[in-house]
């Protein structure tokens, strides 16, 4: 079965710094992994997203995370937080079968705070 | 386009009360699920739809029920109210056959059960 490990449940980063989100999936087949920013008393939005091809996925606000098989790992980053990107962040990685109706399998989320 | 739309927002219930959730899309999109999202736990799929007429449960289904007798409507159950279900519900649409596409979540609705 699939699944998604984000690892620390909050991060704190200075305005400025560089933010760096962690996850790990478990997949036995190649995996479409996303990530989802949830701002307070929101849905969630769509950040990025991989499924094919290049290994470095760009989203939106300035983040984008890297697919690496190797490590089983799609950590989110960006080079210099705003004081906008506190929230929720959440990995997530897509069922594969059709027949399952899409099903996405969310990580724990990691509440990102920023420090001015 | 709208999206998704939840209603209500926000509801309190007594235990025992029961309730209608509802979502709405206006995407055509042939997939519905409902997740609840609970502190510490991300988010948990509760029920699904892969089109009309066809539903089957997720993670944690247990006094929720659903149905799909139109593409855009997919209402949420509960039966009879337990604090336990205190939590924010939402629910996503995706493309037919989207395995790679993404989810698009409504705003939630925030139960408290007391």
């Amino acid at each position: 079965a699939q699944s998604v490990t984000q690892l620390g449940s909050h991060v704190s980063v200075s305005e400025g710094a560089l933010v760096l989100l962690r996850c790990n999936y478990s997949s036995s087949v190649p995996p479409y992994l996303f990530w989802y920013v949830q701002y307070p008393n929101q849905g969630l939005q769509l950040l990025l997203k991989y499924t094919t091809g290049a290994t470095l996925v760009k989203g939106i606000n300035g983040f984008e995370a890297e697919f690496k098989k190797s490590e089983t790992s799609f950590h989110l980053t960006k080079p210099s937080a705003h004081m906008s990107d506190a929230a929720e962040y959440f990995c997530a990685v897509s069922e594969i079968w059709a027949n399952q109706g899409g099903k996405l399998i969310f990580g724990q989320g990691t509440e990102l705070s920023v420090k001015p | 386009n709208a999206g998704v739309t939840q209603t209500p927002k926000f509801q309190v219930l007594k235990t025992g009360q029961s309730m209608t959730l509802q979502c709405a899309q206006d995407m055509n999109h042939e997939y519905m699920s409902w997740y609840r999202q609970d502190p510490g736990m991300g988010l948990r799929l509760i029920h699904y739809s892969v089109g009309a007429g066809i539903t089957d449960q997720g993670e944690v289904p247990n006094g929720y029920n659903v149905s799909r007798s139109t593409t855009e409507d997919f209402p949420l159950r509960l039966l009879s109210a337990a604090p336990s279900q205190t939590s924010v519900y939402f629910c996503a649409s995706r493309k037919t056959g989207g395995v790679e596409t993404e989810a698009f979540f409504g705003q939630g609705t925030r139960l408290t059960v007391v």
